[in-house]
């Protein structure tokens, strides 16, 4: 059974600029997380979706990020644009909505951004 | 207060050891609790659940005190291979939502 994968595994980019994360979950995993780890601080988390729907976006540093999950299938995390504050590493999970299986996350390799 | 909290370490054992990690966690309605291990530049990875009677997991022993609203994460006979970064994780329902939060993690170095 494939992972969750994230793509790409690394982007550079300039303040300003526009980037998109993509995340594809475990088949059949309804839960998806975002999180972040900017160096030397715990992985923060930004958003939870349900299927499609966004249950928690508390976490969402400001309106410059905006996250899909169209179909309730991959998700998409957009920067724009993009700020030096906003580099760090990008972990996507998943995990069953059931009692026993929602806390148990499986992560992708993450995306690490910079922003110069 | 963070809401999720633990000594970042580094432990530095030599091989054969026993080493415990310590957790805290600030909301009282968190459900379940977890520890996750994290290697050098990799995802973090489940290591395992904690229950509130405790559990046990060949070398790793989790304990689990509501009351104290305390983790700990026991490892006995410590491998050079269990090197890694531990990850404590509280999870809990906020606004309908089950949000795991993690903590900042531990760091391990085991020696030879």
């Amino acid at each position: 059974e494939a992972g969750v994968t994230q793509f790409p595994s690394h982007s550079v980019i300039e303040k300003g600029q526009t980037v998109t994360l993509r995340c594809d979950p475990i088949s059949g995993h309804d839960n998806l997380y975002w999180y972040r780890r900017v160096m030397g601080k715990e992985i923060k988390f930004l958003l939870h979706f349900v299927k499609e729907s966004k249950q928690d976006e508390s976490g969402m540093p400001n309106n410059r990020f905006l996250a899909e999950r169209t179909g309730g299938t991959y998700s998409t995390l957009k920067v724009q644009p993009a700020e030096l504050e906003d580099s760090g590493v990008y972990f996507c999970a998943s995990s069953h909505e059931n009692l026993r299986g929602r806390g148990k996350l499986f992560f992708g390799s993450g995306t690490q951004l910079s922003v110069l | 207060r963070k809401e999720v909290e633990q000594d970042p370490g580094p432990f530095n054992v030599p091989e054969g050891a026993t080493v415990a990690f310590n957790c805290t966690y600030s909301n009282s309605a968190s459900q379940s609790f977890f520890w996750y291990r994290q290697d050098c530049r990799k995802e973090p990875k489940l290591l395992m659940s904690v229950y509130s009677s405790g559990n046990e997991d060949g070398r790793f022993t989790a304990q689990l005190n509501r009351a104290s609203q305390y983790i700990s994460l026991l490892i006995r006979d410590s491998k050079l291979s269990d090197s890694a970064t531990y990850l404590c994780v509280a999870g809990g329902v906020a606004g309908g939502s089950y949000i795991p939060t993690f903590g900042r993690g531990t760091s391990l170095i085991v020696h030879p």
